[in-house]
This record gives C-alpha cells, sequence and structure tokens, in this order.
C-alpha cells in the first residue's frame, strides 16, 4: 500500500523569498518520487523525479526536492520565487513497473508581487 | 512530438447522455490511464492499462469504461453521463522509466 499526504493546500510567499512545499509518503517498497507543477487551466508537467540515485534531486526552473528516507519526506524547495512560479504543485508516488500511481492533494502556491 | 492527446478539449452533456473521451499517444508506452481532477482532491486514477487488450479498474471506477484495442489509443466512455462526472479529466501514459506524460485535459460539465 502507498499514500502520500501534502501538508499544506495553500502556501503563500513574496516574489524572491525561498519556497518550501512539503510532502511526506508511505510505501511498502523503494517508491519513486515526483513532483508535477499545473499552471491554471493547463496539464501536468514533471518537475522532477527521484528513482533511488542521489537523495537530493534536482528539476526544472531552479526547484529541488530532498529524499529523506528517515522521515518519509519529499520536500520541494526554490531558493527564490518568481510570479511565474504561481501554479499549483502535486507530489506523487509510485512503485516501480506497472504498479499504481498515488498523487496528493495538491498544493496551490501564491507569489506576492 | 505529439506526446499524449486528448480530445475534445470541452464538452457539456446533458444527464443520461453518452459520450467518449479519446485519448491517443506516439511513444510507444505500454503504460495509459484515465483520472479525474476535482477541486481539493487532486488526481484520482480510473482505469488504466499495461498493454494492448489488458484493462483494470482504478479508485473510481463507477460508470466509467475502457478499453485498449492498440498501444497508441485509449478511449474513456461514459455510458449514461450523470452531474457527479463534471471534472476535469486526464489521460497519462507512462514510460519505462516511471515518468508520466500527461495530455491537456478534457473539461467535461454534465447538467
Amino acid at each position: 500500500a502507498q499514500s502520500v499526504t501534502q501538508l499544506d493546500s495553500h502556501v503563500s510567499v513574496s516574489e524572491g523569498t525561498p519556497v518550501l512545499l512539503r510532502c511526506n509518503y508511505s510505501s511498502s517498497y523503494s517508491p519513486s518520487l515526483f513532483w508535477y507543477v499545473q499552471h491554471p487551466n493547463k496539464g501536468l508537467q514533471l518537475l522532477l523525479k527521484y528513482t533511488s540515485a542521489a537523495t537530493l534531486v534536482k528539476g526544472i526552473n531552479g526547484f529541488e526536492a530532498e529524499f529523506k528516507k528517515s522521515e518519509t519526506s519529499f520536500h520541494l524547495t526554490k531558493p527564490s520565487a518568481h510570479m511565474s512560479d504561481a501554479a499549483e504543485y502535486f507530489c506523487v508516488v509510485s512503485g516501480g513497473g506497472y504498479q499504481k500511481v498515488t498523487f496528493g492533494t495538491g498544493t496551490k502556491l501564491q507569489v506576492i508581487p | 512530438n505529439a506526446g499524449v492527446t486528448q480530445t475534445p478539449k470541452f464538452q457539456v452533456l446533458k444527464t443520461g447522455q453518452s459520450m467518449t473521451l479519446q485519448c491517443a499517444q506516439d511513444m510507444n508506452h505500454e503504460y495509459m490511464s484515465w483520472y479525474r481532477q476535482d477541486p481539493g482532491m487532486g488526481l484520482r486514477l480510473i482505469h488504466y492499462s499495461v498493454g494492448a487488450g489488458i484493462t483494470d479498474q482504478g479508485e473510481v471506477p463507477n460508470g466509467y469504461n475502457v478499453s485498449r484495442s492498440t498501444t497508441e489509443d485509449f478511449p474513456l466512455r461514459l455510458l449514461s453521463a450523470a452531474p457527479s462526472q463534471t471534472s476535469v479529466y486526464f489521460c497519462a501514459s507512462k514510460s519505462g522509466a516511471n515518468v508520466l506524460t500527461f495530455g491537456a485535459g478534457s473539461r467535461l460539465t454534465v447538467l
């Protein structure tokens, strides 16, 4: 069984300040973990993925996430928010092969000018 | 370089009508899936397929049918639409590296 919990449904930051979007997961095997971003009225785009290589994963647009097995966390960070980062972000856990993909409920990021 | 193509982008139905949401991918992915997205609920899996001729139910399959006659196509059928099926629907295929590629979405309203 697997699950994913995004701890904040909304996060608001000022432009130029750091971003932290929190995600905890549970899994009975070694999971793959992903962050996807969805801009308004758009589809979902892959930001980054963790697949048991380096625990610090770098993605597109300056985002990165750190896999912490002891804390079962995969938080998404960015040093400096940009207005274009305003979107909804989804944390996703998946088993290998054709195993089930489970989405978190999403975190809406607001960036204040 | 089309990726995953969904049609239509928008559809309005009356209760009881039927329709098919089309999904096609050109990446030769074996795994394809349909999700619905509702506010505050993330994406929920409706049906998925691990190859031509093989389909299985996800979390919320009731009211939906699927078939997979070819690797490329994975249509989603609503047999008798209900207002509870008003949602945004996403088709996605998955690579061997376990990465999902999504279509642009289909917004369905059932009156």
